[in-house]
């Protein structure tokens, strides 16, 4: 089976720090991905992480541990636009293009 | 700026009536993917083709969807009898065999009555 999980809703104050959380049970792993979507929009890629550890780019980090499966994504400075879902997904197959796996989405909340 | 392109953006029809949704790749990109997203079960995957050829339709209800390609400029998904529960917002991504990135595009928004 797949199972990946992450909190429903959360909210945060304009200009703090926000780790929002993923963990996921799948029957194979081949590299996890962090989507933003606003409301009413598409997805679009934020980050990748097929190795342990932390991967930063600007103020959006992504951390991963295969062996707990499980992984982070940390937003710095936070802004008004920040506000939108946070999907976390898995590839489950062979590296390239295949299809992802994706949990329900975060959706997050930036209050001044 | 390169894009994925869906259409229609919005359809409303009724219960019974055949729905196409069409979605043109980004140029040069040889794999497409089409996802459908629901508030209960978020985005979920219908089907992917590579280089135009079927290879994971497992998430299509068989008796009612198809997916296709005919050519590479074009991918449709039909559903046809149309029910209530189809109602979701359909997207359809495409990218590169090698790459990672899957790129989105705006989704069809289908409300079927």
């Amino acid at each position: 089976g797949q199972n990946i999980d992450q909190p429903t809703e959360m909210t945060a104050t304009e200009g703090a720090i926000v780790q929002i959380n993923c963990t996921y049970q799948t029957s194979g792993f081949n590299g996890l991905f962090w989507y933003q979507q606003h409301a009413g929009e598409a997805p679009t890629f934020l980050s990748y992480n097929v190795l342990d550890g932390l991967e930063e780019k600007g103020r959006f980090s992504s951390f991963l541990s295969r062996s707990k499966g499980y992984s982070y994504l940390l937003l710095k400075e936070l802004q008004m636009k920040d506000s939108a879902s946070y999907l976390c997904a898995v590839r489950q197959n062979s590296p390239g293009n295949t299809p992802l796996v994706f949990g329900k989405g975060t959706r997050l909340s930036v209050i001044a | 700026d390169a894009r994925v392109t869906q259409t229609p953006r919005h359809k409303v029809t009724e219960m019974g009536q055949e729905v196409t949704m069409r979605c043109q790749p980004i140029l040069g990109h040889n794999t497409v993917f089409w996802y459908r997203q629901t508030m209960m079960q978020g985005l979920e995957l219908l089907a992917y083709f590579r280089n135009r050829a079927p290879l994971d339709d497992s998430g299509m209800p068989k008796d009612r969807f198809s997916a296709e390609m005919p050519d590479a400029t074009l991918a449709t998904l039909k559903i046809q009898p149309s029910e209530p529960r189809d109602s979701a917002v359909y997207f359809c991504a495409s990218g590169l065999r090698g790459f990672n990135e899957q790129f989105f595009g705006p989704g069809t928004r289908l409300t079927v009555l």
